[in-house]
């Protein structure tokens, strides 16, 4: 079964800096990807995802994602953060051929600093 | 306003309650989940429901006991809970029971004493 890893546990960063989560997972066959954000006291909301095509994946609120196969990578980033940002974020991967089984990473905490 | 529901978003339990959660999606999806959300750990997918019928249990213990009536609605019956099992139990739901995305509802907070 895959396995998703999210390497920052927390990150703190101040408006306008640049941000990147980073995302791998552990399957070798075709998957989809998605990024979740769950706002402080709200339900997980989907971001972006990818399922074929383009690598570079324009999502909501300015997020975009790039889907790198040789690396089993798929970092968040953008360009430059607001306060609103602030929450966590989950990455996620589904496997074809292991249709129920959505595995999330362990999320990451963003945090920014007005 | 999402599209999924649930209640109640807060519930305290003792380890000799029996309780029951619920959840009920209004987007026409056929699938739907029960997660459980603990502090700093992966979501853990518990049950999977597709067209009402479960197709997945991954190893959760007996003390979980889900239903799911019609392709609508879905509960999680709790009973003989442990403290351990405290935790954030998210309903999800998707357009169907393969690897696409899912549509989650707000969570139900569970205290066990």
């Amino acid at each position: 079964a895959q396995s998703v890893s999210q390497h920052n546990h927390h990150v703190i960063l101040s408006e306008a800096a640049s941000l990147e989560l980073g995302c791998n997972y552990s399957y070798g066959g075709t998957v989809n990807l998605f990024w979740y954000v769950q706002y402080p006291g709200q339900h997980l909301q989907l971001l972006l995802k990818y399922f074929s095509g383009d690598p570079l994946v324009k999502g909501i609120k300015g997020f975009e994602a790039e889907f790198i196969k040789s690396k089993f990578s798929f970092n968040l980033r953008k360009p430059s953060v607001q306060w609103s940002d602030t929450a966590e974020y989950f990455c996620a991967v589904s496997a074809l051929g292991n249709n129920n089984d959505m595995r999330f990473g362990a999320g990451t905490r963003l945090t920014v600093k007005p | 306003e999402t599209g999924v529901t649930q209640t109640p978003r807060h519930l305290v339990m003792g380890m000799t309650n029996k309780k029951s959660l619920k959840c009920e999606q209004h987007l026409g999806h056929n699938a739907m989940y029960w997660y459980k959300q603990s502090a700093k750990k992966p979501l853990e997918l518990m049950f999977v429901y597709n067209f009402k019928e479960q197709t997945e249990n991954n190893s959760v213990p007996s003390r979980f006991s889900p239903e799911c009536p019609n392709s609508s609605h879905l509960f999680l019956h709790l009973h003989t809970l442990q403290p351990e099992d405290s935790a954030l139990y998210l309903c999800a739901s998707s357009q169907d029971g393969g690897w696409t995305d899912r549509d989650f509802g707000p969570g139900t907070r569970l205290t066990v004493l």
